[in-house]
């Protein structure tokens, strides 16, 4: 099946400090999505990339949809200590019949920021 | 208005035992998924409904998993009879449609499972 392979699997960091976060794949996907996990809550969705090549942000977040179609990465520019919590990247496929909205996850960055 | 809801939050059952975890989906969601995280690795997709049929079950693991959603609102996931690799948080989302571009999942906080 698809796999999605994220790193780092964790960070330790000192507020104020920018973080970098990527998942890369053997297979293509169409759709990239960025999710962030508070203990005790279920994934909220980040950022949404649909289209090779974008690059979009959303506050102190920014995320580019790779070229090849095959990667993506989540930069958090000056980390705050809300910012503590589980990143996890995902990906969509229609080939193959891949039913639309069966999500593929990677294996989560644990985000740790020290104040 | 409500998000998704799950029930329970948490369930320790013995091997052997049955479990039935339930999600109720954002109101006016046909779309309900459960996936499930197994402890440190990614969270993988188990089915899809779309209202009261299931649209994808390839993620199901084998026959002792069962997913129910009568009536296309609330849904039940059963276990029967749990295994200790069954252990994980089990996850519900829901989203309004689906197209060319995903329509965000919003995800339930999980009902983590432990089987003794």
């Amino acid at each position: 099946g698809q796999q999605l392979n994220q790193s780092p699997q964790s960070m330790f960091i000192q507020e104020g400090e920018d973080v970098s976060m990527n998942c890369t794949s053997s297979s293509i996907f169409n759709t990239w999505l960025w999710y962030k996990q508070d203990p005790g809550e279920g994934p909220v969705l980040l950022i949404a990339l649909y289209k090779a090549g974008e690059l979009t942000s959303n506050g102190r977040l920014t995320a580019q949809f790779g070229i090849t179609r095959k990667d993506s990465f989540l930069n958090i520019s000056a980390s705050i200590p809300s910012d503590v919590g589980i990143y996890f990247c995902a990906g969509l496929s229609f080939a193959g019949g891949t039913s639309y909205g069966k999500l593929t996850f990677g294996q989560g960055t644990i985000l740790t920021v020290h104040p | 208005e409500a998000g998704v809801t799950q029930f329970p939050s948490h369930s320790v059952i013995e091997k052997g035992q049955t479990v039935t975890l339930r999600c109720d989906p954002i109101s006016g969601h046909d779309n309900l998924y459960w996936y499930r995280r197994v402890m440190g690795k990614e969270i993988k997709f188990l089915l899809h409904f779309v209202k009261e049929s299931k649209q994808d079950e390839s993620g199901m693991p084998n026959n002792r998993f069962l997913a129910e959603r009568t009536g296309g609102t609330y849904s039940t996931l059963k276990v029967q009879p749990a295994e200790l690799e069954d252990s994980g948080v089990y996850f519900c989302a829901s989203s309004q449609d689906t197209g060319w571009r995903t329509d965000t999942q919003y995800f339930g906080p999980g009902t983590r499972l432990t089987v003794l």
